[in-house]
């Protein structure tokens, strides 16, 4: 069954520097995601991504986060100058339509820790 | 915006049905999922219901949708230990990919 791959499963970083968490959508789907899961809270919506732009954001992801379809395969959340709050699990996600009709894909998440 | 609430625990023994609760504010929403998490893990879709539907089943996995009262129910028949997880409820309504619910964790007593 197609997957999404998240890399790398954990990531430390100190605070004040950059991170990029990287992921493989499924290679058919057109429409990518990133949801945050802090821990012991609901998993939020971060943003979405479509023919190569962002099609929607929420009031969570703000200047220091970008993401980036790089070539044909990998989708990336940038975080420029981590902060002690944005440690959390990041789920990216991949459908093939905007309103799927077999739901959306989800990968094994990122775990960030920012020390 | 969307709004969707669970329950935060449910304790159920081996062999026992589970029914794990969902109500959400946005009657636009399309479809409704059920998502999955076990420790460390990722969301493992389990199944999901079109809005047009009242029930679904698939094997062991009952969903309800009450649209009136905008509620959604998991019935997991026979439950074994290897479903004590995590289960989320997520709505779409098309307008803003998905929201979440809190997430229910159960729990399956031997």
């Amino acid at each position: 069954e197609p997957e999404v791959t998240q890399t790398p499963s954990h990531q430390v970083t100190q605070m004040g520097q950059e991170v990029i968490l990287r992921c493989v959508p499924i290679s058919n789907h057109l429409y990518f995601y990133w949801y945050r899961q802090i821990l012991g809270q609901k998993v939020e919506f971060l943003v979405s991504f479509y023919n190569n732009e962002i099609s929607e954001k929420s009031e969570i992801f703000d200047d220091q986060f970008s993401v980036e379809r790089p070539d044909g395969s990998n989708f990336t959340l940038k975080i420029r100058s981590t902060k002690l709050e944005d440690s959390a699990m990041y789920f990216c996600a991949s459908s093939e339509s905007k309103v799927p009709n077999y739901g959306y894909t989800f990968g094994s998440g990122t775990r960030l820790t920012v020390v | 915006g969307e709004d969707v609430e669970q329950s935060l625990f449910l304790s159920v023994r081996e062999g026992d049905s589970s029914v794990i609760n969902c109500t959400y504010t946005d009657s636009s929403s399309t479809y409704l999922y059920w998502y999955k998490q076990e420790p460390g893990a990722g969301l493992q879709l389990l199944t999901y219901i079109f809005s047009n539907m009242d029930m679904k089943q698939d094997q062991r996995l009952t969903v309800l949708l009450n649209k009136k009262d905008k509620h959604l129910s998991l019935r997991i028949a026979d439950t074994q230990t290897g479903d004590s997880a995590i289960y989320f409820c997520a709505a779409d309504t098309g307008r803003r990919a998905l929201t979440f619910g809190s997430g229910t964790r159960l729990q399956v007593q031997p």
